[in-house]
């Protein structure tokens, strides 16, 4: 299948700082790749869809200043935490998107997380 | 929107047992994703379907594509102790990239 490489798997930071994180396709190129929250026991939940060379789009709620997203190459997409506080901690994943027939059916693959901490 | 109920939340079985678990949903789905994410770690795809009816097994996880395309089950057999870890279903949403996940289904296995 298809490798989704994040970069740090963690980081512990202090509060008030910018922490950012990387996501790389590495086998395959991927136009949309997605960034997702994830607290202790719970799913994932949906930041927002980065495309390649266009905005991220966010979901409800998602500060998109807080949370810098940019998709500058098919196989890179960055989410920056910008002013960093202790309730930003959590653990963030991010998804590549692969499209295996024309017409739609895809998948998505997932990195292996970024845990971050914030002091 | 769309939602995925997932059911058990939790189970307890002894390693060798079959285990399975289900999700459902009021909305129709044309693709249907099983994911298995252990502590720490991003979710690995364990098995994907795309047709209403179809059965796939990957080893020995057996998942199919329920024909009324609102629900999808996943069948492990003979378990086994690094089977242990929360196992999701996801979907795209209606006419949507973005994927709706359920709440999972968390496997403990006993040696």
């Amino acid at each position: 299948g298809a490798v989704v490489s994040q970069h740090p798997s963690w980081v512990i930071c202090k509060s008030g700082t910018s922490v950012k994180i990387e996501c790389r396709s590495l086998d395959f190129q991927a136009t949309t790749m997605f960034w997702y929250r994830q607290f202790p026991k719970k799913s994932l939940m949906l930041m927002a869809t980065s495309n390649e060379g266009s905005k991220a789009t966010y979901e409800q709620g998602v500060e998109k200043d807080k949370f810098l997203i940019n998709h500058a190459s098919l196989t890179l997409s960055t989410l920056t935490v910008t002013s960093a506080h202790p309730e930003d901690s959590s653990f963030y994943i991010c998804s590549a998107r692969v499209l295996l027939l024309a017409g739609g059916a895809d998948t998505q693959y997932f990195g292996p997380g970024t845990r971050l901490t914030v002091l | 929107g769309q939602q995925l109920n997932q059911s058990p939340q939790s189970m307890f079985i002894q390693e060798g047992e079959d285990v399975s678990m289900n999700c459902t949903s009021s909305s129709i789905f044309n693709t249907w994703l099983w994911y298995k994410q252990e502590p720490g770690e991003g979710p690995v795809l364990l098995i994907a379907l795309y047709k209403a009816g179809e059965l796939t097994s990957n080893g020995r996880l057996t998942a199919q594509f329920g024909i009324t395309r609102k629900d999808s089950f996943l069948n492990i057999s003979a378990s086994i102790p690094s089977d242990v870890g929360i196992y999701f279903c996801a979907g795209p949403q209606g006419g949507s990239e973005k994927l709706v996940f359920g709440k999972g289904t968390k496997l403990t296995v006993n040696p």
